[in-house]
């Protein structure tokens, strides 16, 4: 099994261009999450989807959108990339909403310019 | 004040020693994750608790529900285990608080 598979590993974009990252599991999982990492501060959540059909904003919504496309794909989509959008991102999937392990991906570092 | 802590941040170590790291939170929760982040980057998922201990090799997670802490013990300490170790506290609407996370290096 693959796992959680995210896509790209590293971007840079522009100020106001505009791009897509994807994340695909293979575990059958019900829930999905987009989380960023910068340094000092947890991982915070952006934006969730607890089962195919359903997304949900998390802590740190703005600027992001996504789509879960079906049981296995969940997109982040930032539509006019800001510097404060600098991170790692990370896709993670767990079988339920709640009370069950997180598996995520490998992470993708975005720097804007 | 951040809803889950976790000392210390940094912490150094040489091979063999046992190391404990910690975790405190100031909400309810209906369970805590341990998470483990490699130098490369990807992040795996150590230990999900609710209650009491849970063993997996040489690495050992507790919690005490009552006083809202939890601890991430490994024993007999590698280099291997040189990660950055991360908690999380679930709470019952399944959103989950993340931990800064703690820098453990284990020298040879």
């Amino acid at each position: 099994n693959a796992g959680v598979t995210q896509t790209p590993k590293f971007q840079v974009l522009k100020t106001g261009q505009s791009m897509t990252l994807q994340c695909a599991q293979d575990m059958n999982h019900n829930s999905m999450y987009w989380y960023r990492q910068d340094p000092g501060m947890g991982l915070r959540l952006i934006y969730y989807s607890a089962s195919e059909g359903t997304t949900d904003k998390g802590e740190v919504p703005n600027g992001y959108n996504v789509s879960r496309l079906n049981k296995r794909e969940f997109s982040l989509r930032l539509e006019s990339a800001a510097p404060s959008q600098t991170s790692v991102y990370f896709c993670a999937s767990r079988y339920r909403q709640g009370n069950s392990p997180l598996h995520f991906g490998n992470g993708t570092r975005l720097t804007v310019t | 004040k951040n809803e889950v802590e976790q000392s210390p941040q940094n912490l150094t170590a040489q091979e063999g020693e046992f190391i404990t790291i910690n975790c405190s939170y100031s909400v309810g929760i209906s369970a805590l994750h341990w998470l483990q982040q490699h130098p490369g980057g990807g992040i795996v998922s150590l230990f999900m608790l609710s209650s009491g201990k849970k063993k997996h090799g040489r690495l050992i997670a507790t919690i005490n529900i009552q006083e809202k802490h939890s601890s991430l013990h490994i024993t007999a300490s590698h280099p291997r285990d040189s990660a950055v170790y991360i908690c999380a506290g679930e709470t019952s609407g399944s959103r989950l608080t993340f931990g800064e996370g703690t820098q453990l290096t284990v020298n040879p």
